[in-house]
């Protein structure tokens, strides 16, 4: 198993740029979410999904758009960077009833 | 508004001391509090959780305290030593698996 894979590992954008960032988990796992890391700040919930075609918004989902037509796969869409948007993104999966999520390692993003 | 506040922001420990975080949340919904270690480069890993209807969890050095009527638990980690160094995490998950951080203390071990 490999896990929670995010793609790419580093990212640099010029603002109004759009991007993709790619997360895929092998896990079979219903749940699946994206944070942002900011220094001081922990980790922010941006979106996430319990499954298959459905999709929520956590505290911070301006500026981004979700999917979820796979059990496997929910990539984050970035519709015009802004420098606010420099972070590093991490996405997470859990199956139903589980404890803990399983986090990737993350996707550096730098908006200039 | 942030629902779990975290502290302290850094620490710093000596070989064999005793680590202590501390957290302290607002949300009633939450029904699962874990505790997540990072290290440099990396994500975050699930290191130990508890859920509200126990006051105490201990897996190895590391031991959740909870205090549901005060809202507060804590981490603490016994014989600390220096690969303990990382970055933790508190958070609060509701049923629905929304989970939400706190800001995360720098935990550093001297050898």
């Amino acid at each position: 198993n490999a896990g929670v894979t995010q793609t790419p590992k580093f990212q640099v954008l010029k603002t109004g740029q759009s991007m993709t960032l790619q997360c895929a988990q092998d896990m079979n796992h219903e749940y699946m979410s994206w944070y942002r890391q900011d220094p001081g700040m922990g980790l922010r919930l941006i979106h996430y999904s319990v499954g298959a075609g459905i999709t929520d918004q956590g505290e911070v989902p301006n500026g981004y758009n979700v999917s979820r037509s796979t059990t496997e796969d929910f990539p984050l869409r970035l519709l015009s960077a802004a420098p606010s948007q420099t972070s590093v993104y991490f996405c997470a999966s859990r199956v139903t009833g589980g404890s803990g999520y399983t986090f990737g390692s993350g996707t550096r993003l730098t908006v200039v | 508004q942030q629902q779990v506040k975290q502290s302290p922001q850094s620490l710093i420990v000596q070989k064999g001391g005793i680590s202590i975080i501390n957290c302290a949340y607002e949300n009633t919904a939450f029904d699962y509090f874990p505790w997540y270690q990072q290290f440099p480069g990396k994500g975050p890993a699930l290191l130990i959780a508890i859920r509200p209807d126990v006051s105490e969890k201990k897996e190895g050095r590391f031991t959740i305290s909870f205090n549901k009527s005060a809202k507060q638990f804590s981490l603490h980690i016994m014989d600390s030593q220096p690969g303990d160094s990382a970055t933790y995490f508190c958070a609060g998950e509701t049923s629905g698996s929304r989970l939400t951080f706190g800001e995360g203390t720098q935990l550093t071990v001297n050898p």
